[in-house]
């Protein structure tokens, strides 16, 4: 089934510890996203990338960083991780240059300690 | 400062019955407004958009109504079924020089009565 797929789906880290959370899509889309959502604060985007080899910064971008090196992957890496990191991250995609439908994946939840 | 999605928090309808999850927003200058609907343990899923100049846009068993004189926004979902439990979001559209992005709201969670 096409779609987007998240990895880990759940994590606990100790602060100050490196994170890399995985996102794979499989419908060729140029435009990825990630976001986290927090309780009471809905969706904000972190970074985003328009097209394989671009990255850009959301709302949200201090303590984060992105890769686009092909189509496909859209990692996201915590380089020292903070409690305050503590979220559920969604990573999503859209085709062409219509942002307006966006393709979710499942969410890796992340506990930082 | 811009926001969009004064939510109320949540929202029960007994089956069958019509829902109404209302948004509002400030930002005049969106292009878009768009609904999403998010079931417990998965990632948002697009429902249906409506451009700025429009004033209702139907789907399948939802209409969406945009009232521009108040800035508010709505979602109407016909006959509603259990299945429609989740938390609903608006979202805006926003163009900065040739970027476009999606500001979501914080969501009202709707809840079916059987």
């Amino acid at each position: 089934i096409a779609g987007i797929t998240q990895a880990p789906t759940s994590q606990i880290l100790a602060a100050g510890r490196r994170m890399t959370l995985r996102c794979t899509q499989d419908m060729r889309h140029n435009a990825m996203y990630w976001y986290r959502q927090d309780l009471g604060l809905g969706l904000r985007l972190i970074h985003y990338s328009n097209t394989a080899g671009t990255t850009g910064k959301g709302e949200v971008p201090d303590g984060y960083s992105v890769s686009r090196a092909n189509t496909d992957d859209f990692p996201l890496t915590l380089a020292s991780a903070v409690p305050s990191q503590t979220s559920v991250y969604f990573c999503a995609s859209s085709e062409g240059t219509s942002v307006n439908e966006q393709f979710f994946g499942p969410g890796t939840r992340l506990t930082v300690l | 400062g811009e926001s969009v999605g004064l939510h109320l928090p949540t929202l029960s309808v007994q089956e069958g019955d019509n829902s109404i999850i209302n948004c509002a927003y400030s930002n005049s200058a969106s292009d878009y407004f768009i609904w999403y609907k998010q079931e417990s343990g998965k990632g948002p899923q697009f429902i249906i958009d409506i451009r700025s100049n429009m004033d209702k846009r139907q789907g399948q068993r939802v209409t969406v109504l945009l009232n521009k004189t108040v800035k508010h926004l709505s979602l109407q979902i016909a006959a509603t079924q259990p299945g429609d439990s989740a938390v609903y979001f608006c979202a805006e559209k926003k163009s900065n020089f040739g970027n476009e992005k999606l500001t979501f709201g914080t969501g009202t969670r709707l809840t079916i009565i059987p």
